[in-house]
């Protein structure tokens, strides 16, 4: 298997801006989500896939933030006019059902100036 | 609310002392333990899942252990390549259809000195 992979590994923009990353899950898991780490924390918790079905969302998940996946497969998570408490590191993860492990990407770290 | 809470937060060890991290957890109900190590810069690297209490799992250097309220990450004569942040996260079980996240703690930062 390949991992899940994410784009850009590093994102810096100016307050303001739109920023939009990718998430490419392993191939036959179902199953993706966000979540969202800043320095010193655990990853919490953002959103979640089942195939194009977004099933829930947190409250951390404003209406600034959306998430898609088209067609099942790859997600994107954009930013809208981004804020200076939105630089974190964003992880994505997959699995292949619902007690199975998620396994995660290497993250994209936003830095908003 | 879920909750999870790791000790201790940091912790310096010599090369081949052997030592515990703990992971306390409040939830409904459980329907795993993980255990997942994270370099710097990196996304967590999975090692371990837990579904009951008294269930055990090894991997090299590394053994998990579950309660019914905490989880211990055991290490045994460690290196110094197992410097890292571990971090312990539950999956609680939901009365919500679909509900997926993991509940993670802060992680506790591991650092082997040579």
């Amino acid at each position: 298997d390949t991992g899940v992979s994410q784009d850009p590994r590093h994102k810096i923009t100016k307050r303001g801006q739109n920023v939009t990353f990718r998430c490419d899950p392993i191939s036959e898991h179902n199953r993706l989500y966000w979540y969202r780490q800043t320095l010193g924390q655990g990853p919490e918790f953002l959103t979640y896939f089942q195939n194009e079905a977004q099933l829930e969302k947190s409250r951390l998940l404003s209406d600034r933030f959306s998430a898609e996946r088209p067609k099942g497969s790859f997600s994107t998570l954009e930013i809208q006019r981004t804020e200076q408490g939105d630089s974190a590191m964003y992880l994505c993860a997959s699995s292949r059902s619902l007690t199975d492990t998620q396994y995660f990407g290497p993250g994209t770290r936003l830095t908003v100036l | 609310e879920d909750q999870v809470t790791q000790s201790p937060e940091a912790l310096r060890l010599q090369e081949g002392e052997s030592s515990s991290l703990n992971c306390s957890y409040t939830v409904s109900g459980l329907r795993g333990l993980f255990w997942y190590r994270q370099d710097p810069g990196k996304g967590p690297e999975f090692l371990f899942t837990l579904y009951s209490a008294g269930e055990e799992k090894e991997k090299e250097r590394l053994k998990a252990t579950l309660t019914k309220k905490e989880s211990f990450l055991h290490i045994t004569a460690p290196k110094p390549e197992d410097s890292a942040t571990y971090l312990c996260a539950v999956h609680p079980r939901s009365i919500i259809q679909g509900a997926q996240k993991l509940v993670f703690g802060q992680g506790t930062r591991l650092t082997i000195n040579p």
